[in-house]
C-alpha cells in the first residue's frame, strides 16, 4: 500500500523559509519512473503545482516559484523534502505531497492528507 | 493564473449526467495525457482518471473522461450526493516544463 505524509510547521512568519518533509512507504524513489510532487491549495483556491523530483534526480519547479523553491530526496529514508524561502501570507495553504509515476504517464496517482501552513506574524 | 480553463460550477439532480470541460493549448492538453482529480471537501484529492480516459483501480466506471484536440472532458453519470466536490483536471506543459492543474470545477448535487 502507498501511502503518503507531509510534516512540518503550521506556522511560520513572513520572511522565513518554510521546510516541509515527505514521509512516503509503498514505493522506492530509486525505482526508475517514481517521482514526488509538492502541490498546494490556498484557502478557496485552485491546486496549484509546485515542483517535482524524480528518480533520476531531475528537479522541476513551477516557474513563478522557482526561484523561491527547493526540492530534494533521501532515498535511503524514503523522504522529499521542499523548502521556500522568504514566506509571505500570501503562501499560507494546504501543501501536499504526492506519488506520480510512469505507470499512470505521470499524472499524480496517489496523495498524501496535506499539511496546513499559515504564514502570519 | 492556471493555463487550463474549466468552468467554475456545474449542477445536476441525483441520477442525472454531468460534463465538465478542460480547455487547455498545444503545449499542454494538446500533446500530453490528461489527468482528471476529485477533491471532496477536507480530504486528500483522488485519482479519478488518467491517460486522458484510463480509471486507476477502485474507480467507478460512472466517471469517464474523454480528449479532444486542446480539449478534454470529464464525465460523470448517475450523479450522488456524494460527488458533490472540486474536479480538476491537470497535464504536463511542455513549454513550461511543469504539471499544470486546471482552475477546478465544483459540482453540485441539487
Amino acid at each position: 500500500q502507498v501511502t503518503l505524509r507531509e510534516s512540518g510547521p503550521a506556522l511560520v512568519k513572513p520572511t522565513q523559509t518554510l521546510t516541509l518533509t515527505c514521509t512516503f512507504s509503498g514505493f522506492s524513489l530509486s525505482t526508475s519512473g517514481m517521482c514526488v510532487s509538492w502541490i498546494r491549495q490556498p484557502p478557496g483556491k485552485a491546486l496549484e503545482w509546485l515542483a517535482r523530483i524524480d528518480w533520476d534526480d531531475d528537479e522541476y519547479y513551477s516557474a513563478s516559484l522557482k526561484t523561491r523553491l527547493t526540492i530534494s530526496k533521501d532515498t535511503s529514508k524514503n523522504q522529499v523534502v521542499l523548502t521556500m524561502t522568504n514566506m509571505d501570507p500570501v503562501d499560507t495553504a494546504t501543501y501536499y505531497c504526492a506519488r506520480a509515476s510512469y505507470s499512470s504517464s505521470y499524472a499524480v496517482d496517489i496523495w498524501g492528507q496535506g499539511t496546513m501552513v499559515t504564514v502570519s506574524s | 493564473q492556471s493555463v487550463l480553463t474549466q468552468p467554475p460550477s456545474v449542477s445536476a439532480a441525483p441520477g442525472q449526467k454531468v460534463t465538465i470541460s478542460c480547455s487547455g493549448s498545444s503545449s499542454n492538453i494538446g500533446n500530453n495525457y490528461v489527468s482528471w482529480y476529485q477533491h471532496l471537501p477536507g480530504a486528500a484529492p483522488k485519482l479519478l482518471i488518467y491517460d486522458n480516459n484510463k480509471r486507476p483501480s477502485g474507480i467507478p466506471d460512472r466517471f469517464s473522461g474523454s480528449k479532444s484536440g486542446t480539449s478534454a472532458t470529464l464525465g460523470i453519470t448517475g450523479l450522488q450526493t456524494g460527488d458533490e466536490a472540486d474536479y480538476y483536471c491537470g497535464t504536463w506543459d511542455n513549454s513550461l516544463s511543469i504539471f499544470v492543474f486546471g482552475t477546478g470545477t465544483k459540482v453540485s448535487v441539487l
